[in-house]
């Protein structure tokens, strides 16, 4: 199967640093996702991103599928971003192959 | 409200048992699926469901069943639990193309 690796595994940060995540893949997708997990355990659907590049709020994503790469960009961190950061990917079967994630931790 | 719910929250059960975690979603979404969360694995699919009754089986399944009579239910049976299967359980659901998917709040199971 198609495997998802996620860098840095673990991530501190000074509330107000830029941060970015990387997430590579081994073939070619038709959807990537990125999803934050919070602190109790919710998964929330940051972006739906399969290429280019989509912004939300201080969050911004790239996809370079050509080059089987994501890029999740956070500025400006806030405590409230902690948590762990998952890249996801389809290959047409609507089933998503998750990476290992990215721990995010926002010290005040 | 609308969305997808995951029940029970949290779940302790004995080894050898039968347990049964419910999904419900109310989008009437054709896709859902089954993931277990366990540290260091990310999240794998168990299950998958295209429509009500067609399921298929996804990267870890053994131990479990699934049905899908309706569409907006998905229950996961762990037929005879064993301590391996102690994990954080998602239910998910998509439309598919560029509606993405949507997880439930996960149930924390416990085998015993």
């Amino acid at each position: 199967g198609i495997q998802v690796e996620q860098s840095p595994p673990d991530l501190i940060l000074q509330e107000g640093a830029n941060s970015t995540l990387r997430c590579n893949f081994s073939d070619s997708v038709n959807n990537l996702q990125w999803f934050h997990q919070n602190p109790w355990g919710q998964l929330i659907n940051l972006f739906y991103i399969p290429s280019g590049t989509k912004q939300n709020g201080r969050l911004s994503a790239t996809t370079v599928a050509t080059e089987r790469y994501s890029l999740l960009y956070i500025s400006s961190s806030q405590t409230t971003d902690s948590g762990v950061y998952f890249c996801a990917v389809e290959r047409g079967d609507y089933k998503l192959s998750f990476g290992a994630g990215t721990t995010v931790t926002v010290r005040a | 409200d609308a969305g997808i719910t995951q029940s029970p929250r949290y779940k302790i059960t004995e080894t050898g048992r039968q347990v049964t975690l419910m999904c419900h979603q109310t989008w009437s979404h054709s896709y859902m699926f089954w993931y277990r969360q366990d540290l260091g694995h990310g999240l794998r699919l168990i299950y998958y469901s295209a429509a009500a009754d067609i399921t298929d089986k996804g990267e870890v399944p053994d131990g479990y069943v699934v049905s899908r009579s309706k569409t907006e239910n998905f229950p996961l049976t762990l037929e005879s639990a064993t301590r391996s299967q102690t994990s954080v359980y998602f239910c998910a659901s998509s439309e598919g193309g560029f509606y993405g998917y949507t997880f439930g709040s996960g149930t924390r199971l416990t085998v015993v």
